[in-house]
């Protein structure tokens, strides 16, 4: 089993609806959550966030932490052609400094 | 905004060439992160840095070292380049409990 596993995707969806992007992880006791956005070419750039259970928004995305679940999702509203990217999710453990990633989910929003 | 430097865009080297990719970061970060990304394989950690000198191998060390002699400078060595070394090496640094802020990313291929 993956640490950190996520849909390969595609995930498409119309311009304006709503993407919804999972994201779960093996070690129960991680501490910190985040959502990187990688356009093709570039390096990954951080979106969100998240260090306790719950909705945490940003503009026209939101964070959902469930630590029992062992899973962290990222809503991104009103989707536009922009958001058009590979979306990572990465989880850094209770012990140590660095993070694991996911292998990305690809979004595709067609206007 | 923290800004982390990486020295080449992209580079072309011969196999059994020693190859230095360099890192910069201003912000006086502690944690500093080389990563690989290659498609199907994702992000893949080589080494990182938690202080001056200090290193620890990360999941992939085979066939790599790396320097860290100032705070804000972390080098990757790829002491004897080989085709399977061909890839996309980013670069993070991190401060306490945030994510990572990564480079731009240098295109690597061996030939």
């Amino acid at each position: 089993q993956k640490e950190v596993e996520q849909n390969s995707g595609p995930l498409s969806v119309p311009e304006g609806a709503i993407a919804s992007l999972n994201c779960t992880y093996s070690d129960r006791v991680s501490q910190s959550f985040f959502w990187y956005r990688q356009y093709s070419g570039k390096s990954p750039e951080l979106i969100m966030s998240i260090y306790s259970n719950g909705d945490k928004e940003d503009g026209r995305f939101t964070a959902q932490l469930n630590k029992a679940s062992q899973y962290v999702s990222l809503l991104i509203r009103d989707s536009q052609p922009s958001d058009s990217a590979t979306y990572l999710c990465a989880v850094r453990g209770a012990a140590g400094n660095k993070l694991t990633f996911g292998g990305g989910t690809r979004v595709l929003v067609k206007p | 905004d923290v800004k982390v430097t990486q020295s080449s865009r992209y580079l072309v080297k011969r196999t059994g060439e020693k190859v230095f990719l360099e890192c910069v970061q201003d912000m006086d970060h502690e944690n500093m992160f080389w990563y690989r990304q290659d498609p199907g394989l994702g992000l893949r950690l080589i080494y990182f840095s938690y202080d001056v000198k200090m290193k620890e191998k990360g999941d992939i060390p085979e066939g790599y070292s790396v320097s860290r002699e100032k705070k804000e400078r972390f080098s990757l060595i790829l002491e004897s380049a080989s085709t399977n070394q061909t890839s996309m090496y980013l670069c993070a640094s991190r401060q306490g409990n945030y994510g990572y802020t990564f480079g731009s990313g240098t295109r690597l291929t061996v030939v």
